[in-house]
């Protein structure tokens, strides 16, 4: 049984488009977030959500609107997009906001091609 | 100056071979320290962490932390073709994750 499961796993879009990236997590976790992974495989945070509300938002363009209809689920829209848009988005979930021994458990990544 | 830095590689080595993965950060404050692993077309996943200063032994992987040089190392032993995976140090910090570069380690057979 998958704990944090994203979908769809690969898009291939144009530039200009709108996009949309679902996750959700069976764990139990309150916390769930957005990173994106670039092709040199550097992981960066986007947002953080704890219970539903946002608490880091890493001054990402306002284009990407992450949205948590509940704790198990995080969305992330993404409008008019652009070719650096490309990357993997990977969603992750800890039990509390980051800290202590700082465990996140991810998903297998959603790999965004902007052609 | 990048909070976390790690060397990028890639780093090639046969079977067998003892591997040594690095990073350096530049926060004094800081006192967990992570290593993850992630496999080719899959999410990071926690190897091991470690708190302050020290060594950690976990079956073949040893994480050592060095808080007066701000230094941080994973160690593999024995290594074996399935440790080949792109190693991440991490860094809690203000409820996130700060991740270095990534080291990308293939270990021939």
């Amino acid at each position: 049984d998958t704990a944090v499961s994203q979908t769809p796993k690969y898009l291939v879009t144009q530039m200009g488009n709108d996009k949309s990236i679902k996750c959700e997590q069976n764990l139990g976790h309150d916390t769930m977030y957005w990173y994106k992974q670039d092709s040199k495989k550097f992981l960066k945070i986007m947002f953080s959500y704890n219970n539903k509300e946002l608490i880091i938002n890493e001054t990402v363009p306002n284009r990407f609107s992450p949205k948590s209809p509940d704790k198990a689920h995080l969305n992330l829209h993404i409008n008019s997009l652009e070719l650096g848009d490309s990357a993997v988005y990977f969603c992750a979930s800890s039990q509390v906001p980051t800290g202590g021994t700082g465990e996140l458990f991810f998903g297998e990544g959603s790999r965004l091609t902007v052609l | 100056q990048k909070e976390v830095e790690q060397d990028p590689g890639p780093l090639s080595v046969p079977e067998g071979a003892i591997v040594s993965l690095n990073c350096t950060y530049s926060n004094s404050a800081f006192q967990y320290f992570m290593w993850y692993r992630q496999y080719s077309r899959k999410g990071p996943e926690l190897l091991m962490y470690t708190y302050s200063s020290g060594n950690k032994e976990d079956g073949r992987f040893t994480a050592q932390v060095d808080k007066s040089s701000k230094y941080i190392s994973l160690f593999i032993r024995d290594s074996q073709p399935s440790d080949s995976a792109t190693y991440l140090c991490a860094i809690p910090q203000g409820g996130k994750l700060i991740f270095g570069q990534g080291t990308e380690l293939s270990v021939k057979p």
